[in-house]
């Protein structure tokens, strides 16, 4: 597509619950993102993805958090027994050879 | 470890006043400079960026500038307008593929 899509837009979970956010970045992006955006606060980095192989995981936050890509394309975080601190905004983001992001527009993720 | 520090955190300007925000790295590989504004509710989006091998880039109203040796890069946005109102990230990259983003700025254009 023409954009970087991600769903669901909105989601709201009880604590202790799974979830699966999931992002479609532009097609031929070989380098795929995720951070999280607390209220008012900058980017935090997640996960990072070269084709479908993550060589660096060293922002998942808790091993409650894990993600996957397939076909160089489709990518889903996954976050375990969700607890309240989870409550963000999840942005993945895709570039071509790793420069400038195209982000999507974001999951918010509420933990009530 | 790597490191982005963005100045100021909050700026609040009249409109068609200019606007500067300040960034500085502290990886001398860095090589890529990105900027990104990011709208309510939106995702950021790249509005401009800097390679190490030039000193100043400019489109229309938003223009780059780099300093290498003191390892700090800057935007400026000229006669500011209501929409530019937003978050602004600055970044650095090595040309890998991990990019640190500075902490954001928040401008306000008021009308």
């Amino acid at each position: 597509g023409a954009g970087v899509s991600q769903s669901p837009s909105n989601k709201v979970t009880e604590k202790g619950k799974d979830v699966e956010l999931r992002c479609d970045p532009i097609s031929g992006h070989t380098a795929l993102y995720w951070y999280r955006q607390r209220l008012g606060q900058g980017l935090e980095f997640l996960i990072y993805f070269q084709g479908n192989s993550a060589p660096d995981k060293s922002g998942l936050p808790s091993d409650r958090f894990s993600a996957e890509r397939t076909g160089e394309s489709v990518s889903t975080l996954t976050i375990q027994r969700t607890q309240q601190e989870d409550s963000a905004v999840y942005l993945c983001a895709s570039s071509l050879q790793g420069l400038g992001y195209t982000f999507g527009s974001g999951t918010r993720l509420t933990v009530v | 470890g790597e490191n982005v520090e963005q100045h100021p955190s909050t700026l609040s300007v009249q409109e068609g006043d200019s606007a500067v925000i300040k960034c500085t790295y502290s990886d001398s590989a860095s090589n890529y400079f990105p900027w990104y504004k990011q709208e309510l509710g939106k995702g950021p989006q790249l509005i401009i960026d800097i390679r190490s091998n030039v000193g100043e880039k400019k489109d229309q109203r938003i223009a780059v500038t780099l300093n290498k040796t003191a390892k700090h890069f800057s935007l400026h946005i000229t006669e500011t307008q209501p929409e530019d109102s937003a978050v602004y990230f600055c970044a650095a990259s090595t040309g890998g593929f991990k990019t640190i983003f500075g902490a954001g700025t928040r401008l306000f254009v008021k009308a």
